[in-house]
């Protein structure tokens, strides 16, 4: 099993749209989870971080993570066609490396 | 700053041929990484480094070698290339290599082709 799923997609939504993101993780020993985002042909950037269970908010972005069910969202509200992206979720504990999910691409259309 | 910043953009290699992919940062992190990004199967860590001198293999470390002399520089060599490491090779660096309020950033990566 593979230390953590990533649904790949692909997803379309119309703009305006909220989107769903999730990912699910087995190891215990992870600390803290990142969502990152890729835009076509180019390095990942870090979009959002969460260390604890809970929600976390960011503009239109909430990162949710339930440690308990070992789950991990991404919502985007009121989705534009520049969220048009590969969103990777990664976790990470104390031994300085991120394990990284395989990706979703989304697609949002005018 | 530059951030983090690759040479080359792309390459051709035919089977056997060797090359090294430069990375290189501006920030003084401590931290730097080797990732391979293949269609649909996310990153994969091959060799990262907590300082200058020191490396340590990731999960895919097979074919690939690396060197630390110094904070900014963090190159990767493929000694033998197979077609098998037809990918996208992303570099990313560090300040303090794991923590909640840290993050890894990239460079643009180096698509690689080995025919």
């Amino acid at each position: 099993q593979k230390e953590v799923e990533q649904d790949p997609g692909p997803l379309s939504v119309p703009e305006g749209a909220i989107v769903s993101l999730n990912c699910t993780y087995s190891n215990s020993a992870f600390q803290y989870f990142m969502w990152y985002r890729q835009y076509s042909r180019k390095g990942p950037e870090l979009l959002m971080y969460t260390y604890s269970s809970g929600n976390k908010e960011d503009g239109r972005f909430t990162a949710q993570v339930d440690k308990s069910s070992k789950y991990i969202s991404l919502f985007i509200r009121d989705s534009q066609p520049s969220d048009s992206a590969t969103y990777l979720c990664a976790a990470g504990g104390s031994n300085y490396k991120l394990t990284f999910g395989k990706g979703t691409l989304l697609t949002v259309n005018p | 700053n530059a951030g983090v910043t690759q040479t080359p953009k792309f390459r051709i290699l035919k089977i056997g041929q060797s090359m090294t992919l430069q990375c290189t940062q501006d920030m003084n992190h401590n931290y730097m990484y080797w990732y391979r990004q293949d269609p649909g199967m996310g990153l994969k860590l091959i060799y990262y480094s907590v300082g200058a001198g020191i490396t340590d293999k990731g999960e895919v470390p097979n074919g690939y070698n690396v060197s630390r002399s110094t904070t900014e520089d963090f190159p990767l060599r493929l000694e033998l290339a197979a077609p098998s490491q037809t990918s996208v090779y992303f570099c990313a660096s560090s300040n303090t290599g794991g923590s909640s309020t840290d993050t890894q950033y990239f460079g643009p990566g180096t698509r690689l082709t080995v025919l």
